[in-house]
C-alpha cells in the first residue's frame, strides 16, 4: 500500500520557473525523503528531512515538513530542462519498520 | 562497486516460466532492499536483508516470490510460475546500515510476462 500522495500528478513549467510539489501521508513518521526518477532509470535520493525538522535546503531544493498536517513540499527553484523527471516522496515510520513507503509521484516537465 | 548493479536490464518471460533477477549492491553496504514498481506507480516494498539475514519479507506478494542473499552481498529475487500481474520494474536498493535512511537504487529489471 502507498502512504504518500503527491500533488499534482503532473506539472509542466517553463525553464527558469519554480516548481512546487506536495506530499501528504497518513501515519506518524521518523523521516521523509524525496527521490527523483528519470524515465527508465532507478531512483536518486535528493533530500531527507527528519520528523523534528521543519525545513531543509540543498542547492536549488527546499523541503518543508508539517507533521501536524502530515504533509511535505518540495520546491525546485530556477528549474532547468534537466530537472524533467518524476519526483517521489517516501516516508519511514521507524518503530522497527525497515521499509520506505512511496507515493505515486509527480511527473515534472520543464520546457526549455 | 560504483553503484548498485542489476541484471538483466530487461526480461521477457512466458506465463508460467521461472525467472531470476540479480542485484549487486554497493560494496560494503549491509542493507539490501527489493522494491516492485508498476507502471505509473511508486515503488512498493518487497523484502529487506541485513547482511545475509532476511529480516522482513512482508511485501512479497505470494509464495511464488523468493529472495536470497546467501553471502551478504549479491542478492537474487526469484519468481516462480510467473503471471501477467508480475509484470513490473523490480528495483534493488542498498545502504550502509540504517535501513530507514538514504537508499541507493539500481536501474532496475523490467519484467514483462506474456
Amino acid at each position: 500500500s502507498q502512504q504518500g500522495e503527491e500533488d499534482p500528478q503532473a506539472l509542466s513549467i517553463q525553464e527558469g520557473e519554480n516548481a512546487t510539489m506536495n506530499c501528504s501521508y497518513k501515519t506518524s513518521i521518523n523521516n521523509l525523503q524525496w527521490y527523483r526518477q528519470n524515465s527508465g532509470r532507478g531512483l536518486v535520493h535528493l533530500i531527507l528531512i527528519r520528523s523534528n525538522e521543519r525545513e531543509k535546503h540543498s542547492g536549488r531544493l527546499r523541503v518543508t515538513l508539517d507533521t501536524s498536517k502530515k504533509s511535505s513540499s518540495l520546491l525546485i527553484t530556477a528549474s532547468r530542462a534537466a530537472d524533467t523527471a518524476s519526483y517521489f516522496c517516501a516516508t519511514a515510520s521507524g518503530a522497527g519498520s525497515y521499509q520506505l513507503t512511496f507515493g505515486k509521484g509527480t511527473k515534472l516537465s520543464v520546457i526549455p | 562497486g560504483a553503484g548498485v548493479s542489476q541484471s538483466p536490464r530487461y526480461k521477457v518471460a512466458k506465463r508460467g516460466q521461472d525467472v531470476a533477477l540479480r542485484c549487486d549492491p554497493i560494496s560494503g553496504h549491509v542493507s539490501l532492499f527489493w522494491y516492485q514498481q508498476a507502471l505509473g506507480q511508486g515503488p512498493e516494498f518487497l523484502t529487506y536483508f541485513q547482511n545475509e539475514a532476511q529480516l522482513d519479507k512482508s511485501g512479497l506478494p505470494s509464495d511464488r516470490f523468493f529472495a536470497e542473499r546467501p553471502e551478504g552481498s549479491v542478492s537474487t529475487l526469484k519468481i516462480q510460475r510467473t503471471q501477467q500481474e508480475d509484470s513490473a520494474v523490480y528495483l534493488c536498493a542498498s545502504n550502509q546500515g540504517a535501513p530507514n535512511e538514504k537508499l541507493f537504487f539500481g536501474s532496475g529489471t523490467q519484467l514483462s510476462v506474456l
